[in-house]
């Protein structure tokens, strides 16, 4: 596609439900970004794919949190047994490795 | 984005120069960028400046690196009522994946 692709771009759950969001990168971007955006806040890294791979989930903060990139291209975030707390922006970002961040618009997600 | 600091606010008038000003903690950054953020709407990048760099100038934008003091600055010559925008300082850090971001510095230009 001719940027990136995020689903939805508003979400509004309760305690304790489950969420996806969706990611579709740039077209041919091999590396995929997931980032959180707090309000007021700079985006805080939560995960790197490299392919279908997460290279480094060093960034999501509990086992609540899950992604996964089983072709390599469209990436779904997981969250499950939402809290208050998780209501962010959640950012997806992608490129060809290295060097740039193409980012999407986000998907904010609301936890009431 | 605890190692990438800006100071958050910076209000200038239309016409003058807006300087952003960003440290960072890690000497191993090889990239360092400057995002723009505009209400409603993604990160773009604006301008980025390799560690082995000085300084990079791009039409109205300057960025200044002291890497001995971990110091990145943006400078905007002319800013104009459009530069209205949240920046953000980034680096990435060795292994050139993981860009960390600082909080961000909401510029306001005053008319």
């Amino acid at each position: 596609g001719a940027g990136v692709s995020q689903t939805p771009s508003n979400k509004v759950t309760e305690k304790g439900k489950y969420v996806e969001l969706r990611c579709d990168p740039i077209s041919g971007h091999t590396a995929l970004y997931w980032y959180r955006q707090s309000l007021g806040q700079g985006p805080e890294f939560l995960i790197y794919f490299q392919g279908t791979g997460a290279a480094d989930d060093s960034g999501l903060p509990n086992d609540r949190f899950f992604a996964v990139r089983p072709e390599g291209s469209v990436s779904t975030l997981k969250i499950q047994r939402t809290e208050r707390g998780d209501s962010a922006v959640y950012l997806c970002a992608s490129n060809e490795a290295t060097g740039e961040l193409f980012f999407g618009e986000g998907s904010r997600l609301t936890v009431l | 984005g605890e190692d990438v600091e800006q100071s958050l606010f910076l209000s200038v008038r239309e016409g003058d120069s807006s300087v952003i000003n960003c440290t960072y903690t890690d000497s191993s950054s090889t990239y360092l960028y400057w995002y723009k953020q505009e209400p409603g709407a993604g990160l773009q990048l604006l301008t980025y400046i390799f560690s082995n760099m000085d300084m990079k100038q791009d039409q109205r934008l300057t960025v200044l690196l002291n890497k001995k003091d971990k110091h990145l600055s943006l400078r905007i010559a002319d800013t104009q009522t459009g530069d209205s925008a949240i920046y953000f300082c980034a680096e990435t850090r060795t292994g050139g994946f993981k860009t960390i971001f600082g909080a961000g510095t909401r510029l306001f230009v005053k008319a």
